[in-house]
């Protein structure tokens, strides 16, 4: 069973701010969050990771919670390449675990 | 750089047949994943490769499924006698062990059509 919760689709219009959010309630102290992005008929690509602390990097921002209970993936001004299933996973950072993807959130960004 | 490559990208196969799905990492990547991805679901993990070795094969449905990795780089997912509910993309990742941020590099997988 997935170890995460995220709505099962969200729009967005171009150019705004895209939040999706991510619960993942029973996360371990050891375990990070991790984002991945499935573009259609692509296979699934790396965006960020954290552990508690909020992070950035070229593609998106991650915002976790006090608690890490919970995460948004922020995509501060989506375009409509962005537009695909953003996937929320929990893991160990090393060493080999088991990742289980769940459904996802389709991302429609709108023109 | 050189991704993750897979191949074939499409195939599709008979009931019955058997196919092999092959899959060449990153150069140097230690860890190898496929996954099974049925329409509109995310990746199911099928098997793990720690160099030559799999370390996981829990997620294999069943014992039509064999995948090997013999010189630890380039692996073959195997099905046999293909069945309908095969149908599926098959998705290969490989990965660093031990880096920091040790993240996982998708191919583009093989779209597996049984008729």
């Amino acid at each position: 069973d997935a170890k995460t919760t995220q709505p099962p689709s969200m729009d967005c219009a171009e150019g705004r701010a895209a939040n999706l959010p991510c619960n993942h309630s029973t996360i371990s102290g050891n375990e990070y969050v991790y984002w991945y992005r499935q573009i259609h008929s692509q296979g699934p690509q790396y965006i960020i990771h954290g552990l508690k602390n909020n992070e950035t990097n070229e593609m998106a921002s991650l915002i976790i919670t006090e608690d890490r209970k919970s995460s948004t993936l922020i995509l501060p001004h989506a375009t409509l390449r962005d537009t695909a299933v953003y996937y929320c996973i929990v893991r160990v950072a090393l060493g080999y675990q088991k990742v289980t993807f769940g459904i996802g959130t389709k991302l429609q960004v709108i023109p | 750089g050189a991704g993750v490559s897979q191949s074939p990208r499409y195939k599709v196969a008979k009931r019955g047949q058997d196919v092999a799905l092959r899959c060449d990492p990153i150069s140097g990547h230690v860890s190898l994943f496929w996954y099974q991805q049925a329409l509109g679901q995310g990746p199911e993990f099928l098997t793990y490769f720690q160099n030559e070795a799999q370390l996981d094969k829990s997620g294999l449905p069943s014992d039509r499924f064999f995948a090997e990795r013999p010189e630890g780089s380039v692996s073959t997912l195997k099905i046999q006698r293909t069945q309908q509910e095969d149908s599926a993309v098959y998705l290969c990742a490989s990965g660093f062990l031990g880096a920091s941020t040790d993240t996982q590099y998708f191919g583009p997988g093989t779209r597996l059509t049984v008729l």
